[in-house]
């Protein structure tokens, strides 16, 4: 079946970097993109990114061009996600989800949780 | 690239239907056909309901329709049960590799 599991949660501290990782199985991993998804404490999701595990070619939203940073390692069918200069406006649960040609995200990972905290 | 703009609440008594709009623009929800919708639960990852504007994964409930005009997309739940209650968002394609969600709506069964 279908997983995306994803690393833990990260306290980082205002203007660090954080890393997560996102270990896709049960399908051909370089077929299928992956999107990048957050949700901030009791508001919306928002989408961050898109990376095409096959090629490495990505997509960034406007608002995170320039901050982060999707890659994925072929070899162990990982995909990861690096946002920089953090403030506390980061905080919210972070999700990887497989992304559907013509439709979008279809199974999604538990989430991580980053708390950006002085 | 604005997040596509949606109800912040709807509600309904079980049984009736209920409509969600979902309004974007030209250059996202009126150039393609690529619009998708989500159902959240408390807690819970989001989950695939409709997509290309009007279809139904596998699984899912025929109470749940979608439809497109222009700019604006809309998700209809009929039948409404108390198990409905929940986040919905809307989902589009953006142009240049981007995608945007919607605001999402919270849908309160009464």
């Amino acid at each position: 079946q279908v997983q995306l599991v994803q690393s833990g949660a990260e306290v980082k501290k205002p203007g660090a970097s954080v890393k997560i990782s996102c270990e896709a199985s049960g399908y051909s991993f370089s077929s299928f993109y992956l999107d990048w998804v957050r949700q901030a404490p009791g508001q919306g999701l928002e989408w961050i990114g898109i990376i095409n595990p096959s090629s490495g070619n990505t997509g960034y939203a406007p608002k995170f061009r320039g901050r982060v940073t999707l890659t994925r390692d072929t070899s162990t069918g990982t995909v990861y996600m690096d946002l920089s200069s953090l403030t506390s406006d980061d905080t919210a649960v972070y999700y990887c989800a497989r992304h559907q040609s013509e439709v979008g995200p279809d199974y999604w990972g538990q989430g991580t949780l980053v708390t950006v905290s002085s | 690239q604005s997040a596509l703009t949606q109800p912040a609440s709807v509600s309904g008594s079980p049984g009736q239907s209920i409509t969600i709009s979902c309004t974007g623009t030209s250059s996202d929800v009126g150039s393609y056909n690529l619009v998708s919708w989500y159902q959240q639960h408390p807690g819970k990852a989001p989950e695939l309901i409709i997509y290309e504007g009007t279809k139904r994964p596998s699984g899912v409930s025929n109470r749940f329709s979608g439809s497109r005009s222009g700019n604006t997309a809309s998700l209809t739940i009929s039948g409404l049960q108390a198990e409905d209650e929940a986040d919905y968002y809307c989902y589009s394609y953006a142009g240049s590799n981007t995608y945007v969600f919607g605001t999402g709506t919270k849908v309160t069964v009464l």
